[in-house]
């Protein structure tokens, strides 16, 4: 039982590339999140998911695109990358309120 | 709007205890706690929900004023392993209990 997996776990993009983050899980969660987390200001949460095809925008939407096409998957996508959205992302998936967490992905745009 | 978390940072000698404050400025469903340690995903505490329950897990216990909006967790007798960033989640009223939103962490050193 893998719980939630990310991928990859490590990333360098220019300014202005683009890329896509996966987020997969085995638990049969209905709700998906992504958040990001920057030095000194906790989790942001960018958007989520309440169900297959659905997607909601969080606190920090701006520069980020959502799909949830599969219940298990939940991709977050950056179109063109900018210098200021360096950070570690974690996805997390929830049942009854609680939070699971992958391990994150640690982007750096140069 | 994310809650306020206090201290923002503890330095704790092993067996000492410690409290760490949450405050929203909005009427709230639950409050969530959550530990990370360094380099790892945060890992779920507990969670209360409105009613002003109090929750205990080991040595780690916590309580939820909601006419307050106010959470507090209690560390007691600290071990070397609470070392870490804890965050407080919160999920206003109204938004249906999935949307939570963090503080921005308190962080705890434990020194033997």
């Amino acid at each position: 039982n893998a719980g939630v997996t990310q991928t990859p776990k490590f990333r360098v993009l220019k300014t202005g590339q683009s890329m896509t983050l996966l987020c997969a899980q085995d638990m049969n969660h209905e709700y998906m999140y992504w958040y990001r987390q920057d030095p000194g200001m906790g989790l942001r949460l960018i958007h989520y998911s309440v169900g297959e095809g659905t997607t909601a925008k969080g606190e920090v939407p701006d520069g980020y695109n959502v799909s949830r096409l599969k219940k298990q998957n939940f991709l977050l996508g950056l179109e063109s990358a900018a210098p200021s959205q360096t950070s570690v992302y974690f996805c997390a998936s929830s049942y009854s309120g609680v939070l699971f967490f992958g391990s994150g992905t640690q982007l750096s745009v140069l | 709007q994310q809650p306020v978390q206090s201290p923002q940072a503890v330095i704790l000698r092993e067996g000492e205890d410690a409290v760490i404050n949450c405050s929203s400025s909005k009427a709230l469903y639950s409050v969530h706690w959550y530990r990370q340690k360094h380099g790892e995903a945060p890992v779920f505490l507990m969670i209360l929900l409105k009613g002003g329950e109090q929750k205990g897990h080991d040595k780690i216990s916590a309580s939820f004023n909601e006419k307050k909006q106010q959470s507090s967790l209690y560390l007691t007798a600290s071990q070397l392993s609470y070392s870490g960033t804890y965050f407080c989640g919160t999920e206003g009223e109204g938004t249906g209990g999935f949307k939570t939103i963090f503080g921005a962490g308190t962080r705890l050193f434990v020194k033997a």
